[in-house]
């Protein structure tokens, strides 16, 4: 069955450095998503991307955060210069069409110390 | 404001015994329902959506929920729970005809199952 797939699973890094979490959406999507779930917290949406550009972002995904298809498969996340705050699961998604469904990775575990 | 609540933030459950995780929602518009389940070290899995018809949904793994709109509420249920269903269960919310850019997640329910 296809699958969402996410590297790496665990990531730390120190305060200020630059990380990049990768994505492998489901080959025939058009539609991809980044979440983040804060310990004990909500999933929150982050960023949407369709035809090669952000469609949605929220408030949580300010100038620090960035996002690339830089090829036909991967989807990337860039934090710039991460921050203690930063710290959470991020979960990447694609959808076929945009509406009916999302599907999810595991999820990449960023601790910032 | 739109909002998902789940009260329960964990149960525990005997192996073979029925489940219900509670989840209300505050939506202005038609929702577009969602049930996530999230296995230790996995991602998110669909367990079931609404959006019209039947209030009463079947999804994946012997999984059910009710809509009801007098009560904002879609509950998930299970008739037996299963070692295996211990996880993590998120409700979430979204317009009809939903981008998932626009879908809110509740807090979660941690469910433990005992044997």
């Amino acid at each position: 069955e296809p699958e969402v797939t996410q590297t790496p699973s665990h990531q730390v890094t120190q305060m200020g450095q630059e990380v990049i979490l990768r994505c492998v959406p489901i080959s025939n999507h058009l539609y991809f998503y980044w979440y983040r779930q804060i310990l004990g917290q909500k999933v929150e949406f982050l960023v949407s991307f369709y035809n090669n550009e952000i469609s949605e972002k929220s408030e949580i995904f300010d100038d620090q955060f960035s996002v690339e298809r830089p090829d036909g498969s991967n989807f990337t996340l860039k934090i710039r210069s991460t921050k203690l705050e930063d710290s959470a699961m991020y979960f990447c998604a694609s959808s076929e069409d945009g509406g009916t469904e999302a599907f999810f990775g595991q999820g990449t575990r960023l601790t910032v110390v | 404001a739109q909002s998902v609540t789940q009260p329960d933030i964990h149960i525990t459950v005997s192996e073979g015994a029925s489940l219900e995780l509670r989840c209300n929602y505050s939506y202005g518009a038609t929702p577009y329902l969602f049930w996530y389940v999230q296995s230790p070290g996995q991602g998110l899995q669909l367990l079931l959506k609404y959006f019209s018809g039947d209030t009463l949904v079947q999804g994946i793994k012997g999984f059910e929920a009710e809509f009801k709109r007098s009560q904002s509420s879609f509950n998930l249920r299970k008739p037996s729970v299963h070692w295996s269903d211990a996880a993590e269960y998120f409700c979430a919310v979204g317009p009809w005809g939903t981008s998932y850019d626009k879908v809110i997640f509740g807090p979660g329910t941690s469910l433990s199952v005992i044997p």
